[in-house]
């Protein structure tokens, strides 16, 4: 267990609405990361965090940002979602050189 | 953005058989990390690799670490039914770098 949770686990929305997704970790890891899991693509980074208040873009970071006011709190916000957003929502840990994952939110924008 | 290249695809296999799937890249990476993910969850880490040419072992798992740091590939020895899933490769270039992935091989055990 990663200590690693994700809320919601499940979200609809509609276009142009903005979206908020909550990373939460127990065990007081420095970096954090969020990626998206599209079918066809496998996972895919969008953001990650090297620290409170310290983020930089992954490679799919477009009409995404992210914030990390807490060691242990990491948001994804869609500041107005589209339907091509429509993902599985990953966040992750770094424990040495291994990162562990949290149980997806599944997003579906209409 | 880049993407590993992980073969095969799918299979379809028998209980009892033996599983072998790679990854290959056009660059290197520092650190492999093989992945199983079930339905509805997250990728589960099952070995993790950090020296060129380093074979590991974790059960019935076996994974390689290329010598030229572009591949790797991970064997699943006598599969059972729970084998069942997906099975992602992961590398990694340095320590806090996000993770490049495969698209996965998906495993299909027929009893």
């Amino acid at each position: 267990d990663a200590g690693i949770t994700q809320s919601p686990r499940h979200k609809v929305t509609e276009t142009g609405t903005p979206v908020t997704l909550r990373c939460h970790q127990t065990e007081n890891h420095r970096y954090m990361y969020w990626y998206r899991q599209d079918p066809g693509h496998g996972l895919r980074l969008i953001h990650y965090s090297y620290g409170v208040k310290d983020t930089d873009k992954g490679e799919v970071s477009d009409g995404y940002s992210v914030s990390r006011s807490k060691t242990e709190d990491f948001l994804l916000t869609l500041e107005s979602a589209t339907s091509s957003q429509t993902s599985v929502y990953f966040c992750a840990t770094l424990a040495g050189q291994e990162q562990f994952f949290g149980p997806g939110t599944r997003l579906t924008v209409l | 953005g880049q993407q590993l290249n992980q073969s095969p695809q799918s299979m379809f296999i028998q209980e009892g058989e033996d599983v072998s799937m790679n990854c290959t890249s056009s660059s290197i990476f520092n650190t492999w990390l093989w992945y199983k993910q079930d339905p509805g969850e997250g990728p589960v880490l099952l070995i993790a690799l950090y020296k060129a040419g380093e074979l590991t072992s974790n059960g019935r798992l076996t994974a390689q670490f290329g010598i030229t740091r572009k591949d790797s590939f991970l064997n699943i020895s006598a599969s059972i039914p729970s084998d069942v899933g997906i099975y992602f490769c992961a590398g990694l270039r340095g320590g806090a770098d996000g993770l490049t992935f495969g698209k996965g091989t998906h495993l299909i055990i027929q009893p």
